[in-house]
């Protein structure tokens, strides 16, 4: 089955640096990735998705990188605001089912 | 944008009583929502997939009797908490894939919080 995971479960950065979270999956068929933010007491709100037939995508101040020969994602978000401290998630999903598997979490925290 | 709303937004019942939570797509059409559950400091964990006028799909480990899931629209569906017990206390969020949109979307509700005594 699926599996997804992050590297590290906290993360503190300082306020206008950049912030990189990694994310790990293991189901090599996996085809489409979305990174999620959730703030407290708050449902997931949808930052940026890829799909595996590409290796980069950016938004506005995120980036996300996909290297399936390591099955490996990351999210870059650019001169971090403190509004951008919530918990943030990586889904994936499997080509033969349509459910997503969340990862278990960063909690991004940006300091003043 | 799309929205899923939740209702109620938290909710609080005593041990041994049966709880419903709705979700809705306000402005879209779901021929599928999901029900997920998430303890504090956890991840988001799919208990059930369901789809509008047929039986929900339940992930290994979840009681069906005990989580009963009803899409009976295109845009409700309702998850009811049967004799809810200290244990069953957690956030429950649903999402919903827009019927007209990408089949990849799926679109958060807000959350309910489920507190049992």
């Amino acid at each position: 089955g699926e599996s997804v995971g992050l590297h590290l479960p906290t993360l503190s950065v300082q306020e206008g640096d950049n912030s990189i979270i990694n994310c790990a999956y293991s189901n090599s068929a996996s085809d489409y990735f979305i990174w999620y933010k959730q703030e407290s007491g708050k449902g997931p709100q949808f930052i940026i998705d890829i799909r595996s037939n590409m290796d980069k995508r950016q938004g506005q101040r995120v980036t996300v990188l996909l290297n399936k020969t390591v099955k490996h994602l990351s999210l870059q978000i650019a001169a971090t605001q403190p509004g951008d401290s919530a918990v943030y998630f990586c889904a994936a999903r499997s080509g033969s089912a349509r459910q997503l598997t969340f990862g278990s979490g960063t909690q991004l925290t940006v300091l003043p | 944008g799309a929205v899923v709303s939740q209702h109620p937004s938290w909710v609080i019942c005593k041990s041994g009583t049966s709880v419903k939570i709705e979700c809705r797509s306000l402005d879209f059409q779901a021929t599928t929502m999901f029900w997920y559950r998430q303890f504090p400091k956890q991840s988001l964990m799919l208990m059930a997939t369901s789809n509008e006028g047929s039986k929900a799909t339940y992930e290994q480990g979840v009681e069906k009797d005990k989580f009963l899931i009803n899409h009976a629209s295109l845009t409700l569906s309702t998850l009811t908490v049967t004799s809810a017990h200290p244990e069953d206390s957690s956030f429950y969020i649903c999402s919903a894939r827009d019927r007209a949109g990408r089949a990849d979307t799926q679109y958060f509700g807000p959350g309910t919080r489920l507190t049992v005594l």
